[in-house]
């Protein structure tokens, strides 16, 4: 069954700490991203990866890090340098090159106590 | 940088009213342009694409959509709306091969039995 598994799907962290968010895809998409999504903001891109071992800064990118180690993983790091991380993270992947569909997982939702 | 503009935040319907949920970019060049729905628990979906060809694209579930180049706008219609259509809906443009997508803020349609 094919598709994108995000965990977990809740996350509660305490201020100063860094939590990293995990994001897999059986789907051989190239293409990865991570959004979060704040509500009345839409979706704001912060990073996105169009190859193994290469990724780009998305518009938010400030406090967070990212890796591309393999096709089918896309962690994303939320760092204690973010001065406000809670929110719903959602991992994407791409597909038909250049026409960039996106397929979404379930998300995970962060919540900084 | 591309930018996506969704006019109306909450909108509330009854059920076979029809619908219309405004979309605008401002990008100078080609575009492809995209609707997303997000059902209440589920996740976020394609719901209709255009990339070139026939401006008026039809999606899943009846709905449709028309690119108007002269006004930077692809707006989502649906003749007869159903309580199943509750959801939130995201506009997302990106030029081709820019490798992401820019997403408008949402619009929360509440479809009323």
């Amino acid at each position: 069954d094919g598709g994108i598994t995000q965990s977990p799907k809740y996350l509660f962290r305490k201020e100063g700490q860094n939590v990293t968010l995990s994001c897999e895809q059986n789907l051989n998409h190239d293409a990865m991203y991570w959004y979060r999504q704040d509500p009345g903001q839409g979706l704001r891109l912060i990073y996105y990866s169009q190859i193994v071992n290469d990724f780009q800064k998305g518009d938010i990118a400030e406090g967070y890090s990212v890796s591309r180690e393999k096709k089918e993983s896309f962690p994303l790091t939320v760092t204690s340098a973010q001065k406000n991380p809670t929110a719903f993270y959602l991992c994407a992947t791409g597909q038909e090159s250049g026409a960039n569909v996106l397929t979404f997982g379930a998300g995970s939702r962060l919540t900084v106590l | 940088a591309q930018s996506v503009s969704q006019h109306n935040h909450h909108v509330i319907l009854s059920e076979a009213a029809s619908l219309e949920l405004g979309c605008n970019y401002s990008y100078g060049g080609t575009v492809n342009l995209f609707w997303y729905v997000q059902y209440p628990g589920q996740h976020l979906q394609l719901l209709l694409k255009y990339f070139s060809g026939d401006p008026l694209v039809k999606g899943i579930k009846g709905f449709e959509a028309e690119f108007i180049k002269s006004k930077f706008s692809f707006n989502l219609r649906k003749p007869s709306v159903q309580w199943s259509d509750t959801a939130e809906y995201f506009c997302a443009v990106n030029p081709p091969y820019a490798g992401k997508s820019t997403f408008g803020d949402g619009t929360t349609l509440t479809v009323k039995p």
